[in-house]
């Protein structure tokens, strides 16, 4: 199981910090990465990036500038820090299991519950 | 980037009837090397996270029911259900793994009429 912990309201230009729990497995998988997803309101779903256990990550370019995922092995915990947020950057944030190492690529089998995020003064 | 394009962005089907969307990619996810395509489907729920349906276009994760199909290649993409269900309301997605970054369509969601 996958679980997104964080601030629900962020104030614009400030950090939005996340942080992904993960049980009943282990983060330390050689199998998987693991992603952070975000679906802003009415929009279509946006991978933000993915972390290996060892602390190799993948960015999505347009959000590369902004974007820090670190993973905690000890604590099973991966997250999300994203710099100089906007009204744009409200979203339902997921972390996500990321399939990198099966399918060469990144799909998503097991998805956190989500986390709603405001950006706003 | 590749973009995904899904339609029809909603629609509406009788219990037991054919539910048929489409997805199209603006590039082929076709891998030459291994002939494999690199195209989910995922089915959200309101209030719930996505979930994997469908790998490689057309094989199905385990435990999605048989009436869920996927197939198609290259660039055109189907995803059937046989026979719709109530608990088969629910917006589905596809999405390329083919290249970097991976990308989702914008959706569709599917009701009963």
């Amino acid at each position: 199981q996958l679980q997104e912990s964080g601030p629900g309201l962020v104030r614009p230009s400030e950090t939005l910090s996340l942080i992904c729990t993960v049980s009943g497995g282990s983060i330390s998988s050689s199998s998987y990465y693991w992603g952070w997803i975000r679906q802003p309101p009415g929009k279509r779903l946006e991978w933000i990036g993915s972390i290996y256990y060892t602390g190799r990550t993948n960015l999505h370019p347009s959000l590369k500038s902004r974007v820090t995922i670190s993973v905690d092995t000890f604590k099973s915990q991966f997250s999300l820090k994203l710099t100089s947020v906007t009204a744009a950057d409200t979203a339902v944030y997921y972390c996500a299991r990321d399939m990198k190492h099966i399918v060469a690529s990144d799909a998503f089998d097991i998805w956190g519950q989500g986390t709603m995020v405001t950006v706003s003064s | 980037d590749i973009v995904m394009t899904q339609s029809p962005d909603s629609l509406a089907v009788s219990l037991g009837e054919r539910a048929t969307i489409s997805c199209k990619s603006s590039q082929s996810v076709l891998y030459s090397s291994n002939n494999k395509n690199y195209l989910a489907w995922y089915q959200q729920k309101p209030g719930r996270p996505p979930k994997l349906l469908i790998l490689w276009a057309s094989t199905r994760e385990s435990g999605v029911p048989d009436r869920f199909s996927g197939s198609g290649s290259g660039t055109d993409f189907t995803l059937t259900i046989s026979s719709l269900q109530a608990e088969d309301v629910a917006v589905y997605y596809c999405q390329q793994y083919y290249s970097a970054p991976c990308s989702f369509g914008q959706g569709t969601k599917l009701e009963i009429k």
